[in-house]
């Protein structure tokens, strides 16, 4: 099955400087590449996600890459602030022609910016 | 919409006590699942569901059973609750995604559990 490498676990920035958070993945079928927010005591919720036809993807001040080659894909926070402070999970999953694929977590990046 | 409701949000159970953690959604969706977090463990799938009447098994399945008798209901059971348990609970529902379609998890608020 999946297995998805998330790194680094904790993350420190200044406010205002860039925050990349990086993933692996073992399952070349993959094709769905979520990233979540988890906010203290909060429920995840989606942030941005990229599928395997499309190399970036950009949302104001986060973004997503993604090299299918080498099986990894990054998210890229810049200015960060410290709203952004909370816990990042990628995930990965493989859906196909309608069927729904399990997503497959990484084990979090704990984002701290400080002021 | 409420989206996706979980009862209860806080249970502490002794070992070998049996509870059902209800998860419901009003979004019409096909697909519903269930997580647990654990500490610097991510979120780990215990059982999903791709419409009514049928279920299928996570990474970790052991020592919960799941239902969907309903679209809008997928209940998780433990029938003899371990300490290895205690955990917080996410259940989560989805669209039935296509490739052009969003893939979102919506999830709900969690339910923490503790077993003594």
């Amino acid at each position: 099955g999946e297995n998805v490498e998330q790194h680094p676990s904790t993350l420190s920035v200044q406010e205002g400087d860039s925050a990349v958070i990086k993933c692996t993945y073992s399952d070349s079928a993959s094709n769905y590449f979520p990233w979540y927010k988890q906010e203290l005591g909060k429920r995840p919720q989606l942030i941005i996600d990229i599928r395997s036809n499309v190399g970036e993807k950009k949302d104001q001040r986060i973004a997503v890459t993604l090299n299918k080659t080498a099986k990894h894909f990054s998210l890229h926070i810049t200015e960060t602030q410290p709203e952004d402070s909370a816990v990042y999970f990628c995930a990965a999953s493989m859906n196909y022609g309608g069927s729904q694929g399990n997503l497959i977590f990484g084990k979090g990046t704990k984002l701290s910016v400080k002021p | 919409n409420a989206g996706v409701t979980q009862t209860p949000k806080f249970q502490v159970l002794k070992t070998g006590q049996s509870m059902t953690l209800q998860c419901a959604q009003d979004m019409n969706h096909e697909y519903m699942s269930w997580y647990r977090q654990d500490p610097g463990m991510g979120l780990r799938l215990i059982h999903y569901s791709v419409g009514a009447g049928i279920t299928d098994q996570g990474e970790v399945p052991n020592g919960y059973n799941v239902s969907r008798s309903t679209t809008e209901d997928f209940p998780l059971r433990l029938l003899s609750a371990a300490p290895s348990q205690t955990s917080v609970y996410f259940c989560a529902s989805s669209y039935d995604r296509d490739l052009a379609g969003t893939g979102e998890l919506f999830f709900g608020e969690g339910s923490r559990l503790t077993v003594l």
